[in-house]
């Protein structure tokens, strides 16, 4: 099945604690993103990975960082949280940009206290 | 700037009321809109490309058409599983850009039997 992993489903940590949240996709898609949603600002745009390799900036970048070094995965860092970083993190995964068929994955709660 | 505007914010239809969600963008050269779909708590689902004013697409109940200036997602004769929100986005024909989504907001569609 086609599909997008995020992991982990839920977060609750503190200010300040490193973490990672872990994308994985089993289509072999060149492209993945990392997008944020928040109320009342609809979903915006982290990161992006048009390869192996290849990373560039979206939207929102600030507090985050993103490594590809294989197709499949795309973790998130968070190196240092903030409470407004508290938000619903979505992993997604395209053929390529042309967009069509992107997938989403199933969304990470993540609260920063 | 790329924007993209979603109108309404939301919209309560009685089931096989039929009516139309706007999606009004500004973005120097359209590459392509997408329209996706989003249940309560889960990732966006994937409904449609468009790629150039006249296009029309259509799936089941659903029909998407553009403009040079915006695009429309018309539902017809809605049932209460046609209830979520309806998501708008645009990639900008910019080659440094290509890997960039911008999305609107989201119209909340609710239909009630």
């Amino acid at each position: 099945e086609a599909q997008v992993t995020q992991n982990p489903r839920y977060l609750i940590t503190v200010t300040g604690k490193k973490l990672t949240v872990t994308c994985s996709q089993n289509m072999n898609h060149e492209y993945m993103s990392w997008y944020r949603q928040d109320p009342g600002l609809g979903l915006r745009q982290i990161y992006y990975s048009m390869n192996v390799e290849v990373t560039d900036k979206g939207d929102v970048p600030e507090g985050y960082k993103v490594s590809r070094k294989e197709k499949r995965n795309f973790p998130l860092i968070l190196e240092s949280p903030s409470p407004n970083q508290t938000s619903l993190y979505f992993c997604a995964s395209s053929l390529g940009t042309s967009f069509t068929e992107q997938y989403f994955g199933p969304g990470t709660r993540l609260t920063v206290t | 700037e790329d924007q993209v505007t979603q109108s309404p914010e939301a919209l309560r239809l009685q089931e096989g009321e039929s009516s139309s969600l706007n999606c009004s963008y500004t973005v120097s050269g359209l590459r392509g809109l997408f329209w996706y779909r989003q249940d309560p708590g889960k990732g966006p689902e994937f409904l449609f490309t468009l790629y150039s004013a006249g296009e029309e697409k259509e799936k089941e109940r659903l029909k998407a058409t553009l403009t040079k200036k915006e695009s429309f997602l018309h539902i017809t004769a809605p049932k209460p599983e046609d209830s979520a929100t309806y998501l708008c986005a645009v990639q900008a024909n910019r080659g440094s850009t290509l890997g960039r989504l911008y999305f609107g907001r989201g119209t909340q569609l609710t239909v009630w039997p």
